[in-house]
């Protein structure tokens, strides 16, 4: 079965300071699926970044980038640039497609980030 | 445009009652996806639906149950409601049941919130 593990349960950073987010997962597949979610006190997940298995280059988004080690299974959120209105819980999740069909999102614990002004 | 839509926002059960959740995708999307979130830990996936069929089923008891409808919204139902069962729901929906560039993207309604007395 597939597992994903955030090894850093509370982080914190100053505004305008970079940060990097953990997160490894486990399974035997090759082609897959990895995102990055961000769960504000909103409560509503919101896609951060998405990384697809067989393709090499790293993800960006703005200021948001990924370090993808395939080889090391993880998957690491770069965020650049801190704002105060990036504090929320991030969830790194792993989706494993299925004959062509998307699976279940399997996720982490989460990692609480506070930005500090 | 209208994201995924869930209702209510809130509920308070008591053990041993029945819930009705529902859930509106983003139009368009025609496959949705439930999920339990219990406090402080990663979302938990419950079903899938695509078509009015479920695709797929995670590891919940049989008191677990739900259905899609001709306009793609959803319903989760949970009978003989348990203290365990209190959590935040979340309903996420994408736009099929393909894996592919922007297919798998799920996105996440803010869910509901039910707490079992």
């Amino acid at each position: 079965a597939q597992t994903v593990t955030q090894s850093q349960p509370e982080m914190s950073v100053q505004e305008a300071e970079t940060v990097t987010l953990s997160c490894t997962y486990d399974t035997s597949e090759s082609n897959y699926y990895l995102f990055w979610y961000k769960q504000p006190p909103s409560r509503q997940m919101i896609l951060v970044i998405r990384q697809e298995a067989y393709k090499q280059q790293n993800a960006t988004e703005n200021r948001f980038s990924v370090n993808f080690q395939k080889a090391a299974k993880s998957f690491s959120l770069k965020i650049s640039d801190s704002q105060l209105g990036d504090t929320a819980m991030y969830f790194c999740a792993f989706m494993n497609p299925i004959g062509g069909s998307q699976g279940n999102l399997i996720f982490g614990k989460g990692t609480k980030l506070s930005v500090k002004p | 445009d209208a994201g995924v839509t869930q209702s209510p926002t809130h509920l308070i059960k008591t053990r041993g009652q029945h819930v009705t959740l529902r859930c509106s995708p983003i139009s368009g999307h025609k496959s949705v996806s439930w999920y339990q979130q219990v406090l402080g830990q990663g979302p938990q996936f419950i079903f899938q639906y695509y078509e009015k069929e479920e695709r797929g089923r995670g590891n919940f008891p049989d008191r677990f149950s739900a259905r899609q409808f001709p306009n793609y919204s959803s319903e989760l139902n949970v009978n003989a409601l348990l203290l365990g069962d209190s959590a935040l729901y979340l309903c996420a929906s994408s736009l099929s049941r393909d894996s592919g560039p922007g297919e798998d993207i799920q996105y996440f309604g803010a869910g509901t919130r039910l707490s079992v007395l």
